[in-house]
């Protein structure tokens, strides 16, 4: 089956730094990636939709300034936490499509301290 | 819009039972339905889904799903827990395919030996 890889699984970064996450689809090209969030025992939130070659969709109450998406291939897309704060520590976890079946990468445990 | 709830955060049931976990959905139109588990801190990986054909969908590890529209439900089953399913649940809606998922709140799945 399709594979989507996503990079690092686990980052820990001091409170004003930036993170860049990566979201790969290995085998197949993904015009669309999506974003999530999942706090600790909650459920998984779409943050904002990446759009190969345009700019991403972001989810009402979504920073765009604050969670910057770039898709510059259709096998890449990337998800950078800018000025990272405590707040901001979650499970992030991207997912691309192809024939209506959802892909998830393995998702980044993200530590602000 | 479009939601999903998940009756019960915290399921738990003795190895060998039946297992039914319960979900209902919102759709103004025609859903797309989908059951993931998630083991700790990994992604998510589809169990089953739903796409406007058969009502009873047969999923992976012998879980199944009914599509009930008069009761606008879904609920997962199985009939004989096993020890390794323990772990998160996650029942989603999308009105496009697998593109953008909402997803319920998770069902933590216990099994008692």
């Amino acid at each position: 089956g399709a594979v989507v890889s996503q990079h690092p699984s686990r980052v820990i970064c001091k409170s004003g730094t930036s993170v860049k996450i990566e979201c790969r689809s290995l085998d197949f090209q993904a015009t669309t990636m999506f974003w999530y969030r999942q706090f600790p025992k909650q459920s998984l939130m779409l943050m904002a939709t990446s759009n190969e070659g345009s700019k991403a969709t972001y989810e009402q109450g979504v920073e765009k300034d604050k969670f910057l998406i770039n898709h510059a291939s259709l096998t890449l897309s990337t998800l950078t936490v800018t000025s990272a704060h405590p707040e901001d520590s979650s499970f992030y976890i991207c997912s691309a499509s192809i024939t209506e079946r959802a892909f998830f990468g393995q998702g980044t445990r993200l530590t602000v301290v | 819009a479009q939601s999903v709830t998940q009756l019960g955060s915290h399921v738990s049931v003795s190895e060998g039972a039946l297992v039914l976990l319960r979900c209902n959905y919102s759709s103004s139109v025609p859903p797309y339905l989908f059951w993931y588990v998630q083991y700790p801190n990994q992604g998510l990986q589809l169990l089953l889904k739903y796409t406007s054909a058969a009502t009873l969908v047969k999923g992976i590890n012998d879980f199944e799903a009914e599509f009930k529209k008069s009761e606008t439900s879904f609920h997962l089953t199985k009939p004989s827990a096993h020890m390794s399913d323990a772990a998160e649940y996650f029942c989603a809606v999308s009105e496009q395919g697998a593109q953008k998922l909402v997803f319920g709140q998770g069902t933590r799945l216990t099994i008692n030996p």
